[in-house]
């Protein structure tokens, strides 16, 4: 079975600063997918990102990318020019093939301060 | 982009009762819809696999005699709570799986607004 980690309960940005969010995952799968999903109050899970395993390249979305570290199993996300609206809980999470079942990791709070 | 509906939003019912969630994809078919439930301040725990036309599959721990699962069509899938109690107080969210897309090589799950299941 798959589990994914997400070390850093909350963790707070200044406006406009950059945040990193740790992420690491077990699995004994060589192909899978990871993402990054977004939960702001609304609760409606909103997709970040995400990085299919057999790419090197690290992902990125505007002000999000990704550290995509495989041999690791580390899969952090950044945020850079970090906005209000950025506040939300963020869930790491993994798949084993596009759109199957979704592991989630416990999730970080974060909270970007003016 | 696609969208998937839940109704209710919110719903409070009484012990012993049964509630019934619905998930309905509305712009696009799913053959297959999935079932999480998410405790406060917690992350969410896939509860079952929903395939249309055929059996869910639940995961490990999860009642499937409480937790009806019913998948009739491409557009809806159906979770109902079987004499509810509190401790199944949760707020619930389905997500479905979406059309090949082309520009990603890949398909895309989409996420519902999740229901807030009250037992009183």
């Amino acid at each position: 079975a798959q589990t994914v980690t997400q070390s850093q309960p909350e963790m707070s940005v200044q406006e406009a600063e950059t945040v990193t969010l740790s992420c690491t995952y077990d699995t004994s799968e060589n192909n899978y997918y990871l993402f990054w999903y977004k939960q702001p109050p609304s609760r409606q899970m909103i997709l970040v990102i995400r990085q299919e395993a057999y790419k090197q390249q690290n992902a990125t979305e505007n002000r999000f990318s990704v550290n995509f570290q495989k041999a690791a199993k580390s899969f952090s996300l950044k945020i850079s020019d970090s906005q209000l609206g950025d506040t939300a809980m963020y869930f790491c999470a993994f798949s084993k093939a596009a759109g199957n079942k979704l592991t989630f990791g416990g999730g970080t709070r974060v909270l970007v301060k003016p | 982009g696609a969208v998937v509906s839940q109704h209710p939003s919110w719903v409070i019912c009484k012990s012993g009762t049964s509630v019934k969630i619905e998930c309905r994809s509305l712009d696009f078919q799913a053959t297959t819809m999935f079932w999480y439930r998410q405790f406060p301040k917690q992350s969410l725990m896939l509860m079952a696999t929903s395939n249309e036309g055929s059996k869910a599959t639940y995961e490990q721990g999860v009642e499937k005699d409480k937790f009806l699962i019913n998948h009739a069509s491409l557009t809806l899938s159906t979770l109902t709570v079987t004499s509810a109690h509190p401790e199944d107080s949760s707020f619930y969210i389905c997500s479905a799986r979406g059309p090949w897309v082309l520009g990603a090589g890949s398909y895309e799950q989409y996420f519902g607004p999740g229901t807030r299941l009250t037992v009183t």
